[in-house]
């Protein structure tokens, strides 16, 4: 069974700091890993897709990927108030369907 | 350029009834996937379709459920003899070939009494 875990918060931070968000998976032949934002209420719209180990910046967002330790980060520099939401990992291995996590529930607070 | 999108955007039926709900991809857009969404929860994958033919029919929670697409278009996810516990937001999302990158429709709120 593909697991993906995330703690499900919620994460709280202060308007203007920086919000770290985690995730981690089981299957290690995983290949593409993607941080999708859900407002409530609404579909899950894509932030960030990470394929390498590294990071990946995106304007206030920075993706983190390292495959030896399953571990897979979003960090969301300068947070405002529009950015609490959801935010949902996900893991897909080429020709498979992708399992995504349980969501971490973020509040930036003013 | 359009979205996908999902109709209809709510659903109320009585148990016992079949349902149809439909998803129109992003044109071009050769991979697509349903989810479910239930209150409060995350997303349960149901099935997905690589062009019209469905490699990974796992997630489907029962026979009551099935779903087709059509060439590299449209896709219907029928819920036959609805149960009250179908009650939830069905979500679809499609991808171009090779990135994987999904981008989702509103959903459809199916609420079965």
């Amino acid at each position: 069974q593909k697991e993906v875990e995330q703690n499900s918060g919620p994460l709280s931070v202060p308007e203007g700091a920086i919000a770290s968000l985690n995730c981690t998976y089981s299957d290690r032949v995983s290949q593409s890993f993607f941080w999708y934002r859900q407002y409530s209420g609404k579909s899950p719209e894509l932030i960030m897709s990470i394929y390498s180990n590294g990071d990946k910046e995106d304007g206030r967002f920075t993706a983190q990927l390292n495959k030896a330790s399953q571990y897979v980060s979003l960090l969301i520099r300068d947070s405002q108030p529009s950015d609490s939401a959801t935010y949902l990992c996900a893991v897909n291995s080429y020709g498979q369907n992708f399992v995504f996590g349980p969501g971490t529930r973020l509040s930036v607070l003013p | 350029g359009a979205g996908v999108s999902q109709s209809p955007s709510n659903k109320v039926t009585e148990k016992g009834k079949d349902v149809e709900l439909r998803c129109d991809p992003i044109s071009g857009h050769t991979a697509l996937y349903w989810y479910r969404q239930r209150l409060g929860q995350g997303l349960e994958f149901l099935i997905y379709f690589q062009g019209n033919s469905a490699p990974d029919k796992s997630g489907l929670p029962s026979d009551r459920f099935s779903a087709e697409r059509t060439g590299e278009s449209v896709s219907t996810l029928t819920i036959q003899r609805t149960q009250q516990e179908d009650s939830a937001v069905y979500l679809c999302a499609s991808s171009p070939v090779g990135t994987g990158e999904q981008f989702f429709g509103p959903g459809t709120r199916l609420t079965v009494l």
